[in-house]
């Protein structure tokens, strides 16, 4: 079975510049995760669907990041306009869905490191 | 803000045991102890969870205080690839909230 994807891995962009991030998660998880890490900071939470609907997006740090899961099956991260402060890794994770599922185990993608020069 | 206190690195020789303690005395009656790790370049990966019972599985074994407010995670035969950053998060088991990661614990495997 395949983990979660996430594309592309590296990414690098002039600020004002507008990137957007993809994420597949485990086939048949209706919920799914944005997270990232920073430079030097602690790895946050920046929203969770479950299947195409925002169940929380209380981490997204601004009106510049819009999150979509068109379906509820992959899910898109856009930066518009991307700011220097944006650049680190952004992490993509996905579980069964809370009912059918024995633990809120999360199994995470490899992330995506972004840069903004 | 993480719930979770933990030592900001740890070594341990290779084939001995890891232990990796967490404090969380805040922790409420409905909320689990969670590990991850996060080894160099990858994701976050789980390892193990728990209520108040000890637990074990292939990877780990979890040790939980009876009064819940401290846990201690090892790891009974540590290897060069356990190297990585040790997360302990308390988390409800239902509704798949989110998880919030705290410093964690860098744990390095001396050969």
């Amino acid at each position: 079975e395949a983990g979660v994807t996430q594309f592309p891995s590296h990414s690098v962009i002039e600020k004002g510049q507008t990137v957007t991030l993809r994420c597949d998660p485990i086939s048949g998880h209706d919920n799914l995760y944005w997270y990232r890490r920073v430079m030097g900071k602690e790895i946050k939470f920046l929203l969770h669907f479950v299947k195409e609907s925002k169940q929380d997006e209380s981490g997204m740090p601004n009106n510049r990041f819009l999150a979509e899961r068109t379906g509820g099956t992959y899910s898109t991260l856009k930066v518009q306009p991307a700011e220097l402060e944006d650049s680190g890794v952004y992490f993509c994770a996905s579980s069964q869905d809370y009912g059918t599922s024995t633990h809120n185990e999360q199994f995470f993608g490899p992330g995506t490191r972004l840069t903004v020069l | 803000d993480a719930k979770t206190t933990q030592p900001p690195s740890m070594d341990c020789a290779e084939g001995r045991a890891a232990n990796l303690p967490c404090n969380h005395s805040t922790i409420s009656g409905n909320e689990y102890v969670y590990w991850y790790r996060q080894i160099h370049s990858q994701g976050p990966q789980y390892i193990i969870h728990g209520l108040k019972n000890n637990e074990t599985n292939e990877m780990a074994s979890l040790i939980i205080t009876e009064d819940r407010k401290s846990s201690t995670l090892i790891l009974p035969h540590a290897t060069l690839r356990d190297t990585a950053v040790y997360y302990c998060i308390v988390s409800s088991h239902f509704g798949n909230e989110k998880l919030t990661f705290g410093t964690g614990t860098r744990l390095t495997i001396i050969p």
